[in-house]
């Protein structure tokens, strides 16, 4: 069975700084593995994936995170938020060849403060 | 092109009510999944469906709860009798099952409120 851990459930941050959302997950075989955003009073939405091949990713509004199949993390980054990235950030994983369901972490709160 | 569109979007009822909340997936997608979200439980899968057929309903709480898609267009979610502890928010989402890849579309949500 896989698992997603998020580190930290609130992360407070001012404007322009960097930030770091961490991600840790739990799988006996190869996974793909996903971050969603969701903005207040609405559906979660996709900001990047990771399937294959580069372990570097980039996402929308400027969003990146690394895979590490060692440390089996998937933490998201970004060099400088604005106050429109205030939202809830959820890591996800689901396996490869699998039944296709997604597993998702408790999601981290992020504030960008001005 | 239209996202997964939820109905209501919102919901008030009292406890013993009958909830019906609908679903309309991305036209030509092939997998349906219904989510509870909650403060203490964050997001949970109650149950999907793979080509209008439910795969795996595990998650859904308890026999009150019961849902169907009767066609690729369509699906419900259903709580008989409802109760206080079933207020949170719900989610649809479709995705398209090729090359397994687990990207979802969410809708916006129906959120309830059981007094």
């Amino acid at each position: 069975a896989q698992s997603v851990t998020q580190l930290d459930s609130q992360v407070p941050v001012f404007e322009e700084a960097p930030v770091e959302l961490r991600c840790n997950y739990s799988s006996s075989v190869s996974v793909y593995l996903f971050w969603y955003v969701q903005y207040p009073n609405q559906g979660l939405q996709l900001l990047l994936k990771y399937l294959s091949g580069s372990t570097l990713v980039k996402g929308i509004n400027g969003f990146e995170a690394e895979f590490n199949k060692s440390q089996t993390s998937f933490h998201l980054r970004k060099p400088s938020v604005h106050i429109s990235d205030t939202a809830e950030y959820f890591c996800a994983v689901s396996e490869p060849g699998s039944a296709r369901q997604l597993t998702f972490g408790s999601g981290t709160q992020l504030t960008v403060l001005p | 092109d239209a996202g997964v569109i939820q109905s209501p979007r919102h919901e008030v009822t009292e406890m013993g009510q009958e909830v019906t909340l609908r679903c309309k997936p991305i036209s030509g997608h092939n997998s349906l999944f219904w989510y509870r979200q909650t403060m203490m439980r964050g997001l949970e899968l109650l149950i999907y469906f793979n080509n209008n057929v439910p795969i795996d309903d595990s998650g859904m709480p308890e026999d009150r709860f019961s849902a169907k898609m009767p066609n690729a267009s369509f699906s419900t979610l259903k709580i008989q009798p409802s109760e206080p502890r079933d207020s949170a928010v719900y989610f649809c989402a479709s995705s398209l099952n090729t090359g397994n890849t687990g990207e979802l579309f969410f809708g916006e949500g129906s959120r309830l409120t059981v007094l």
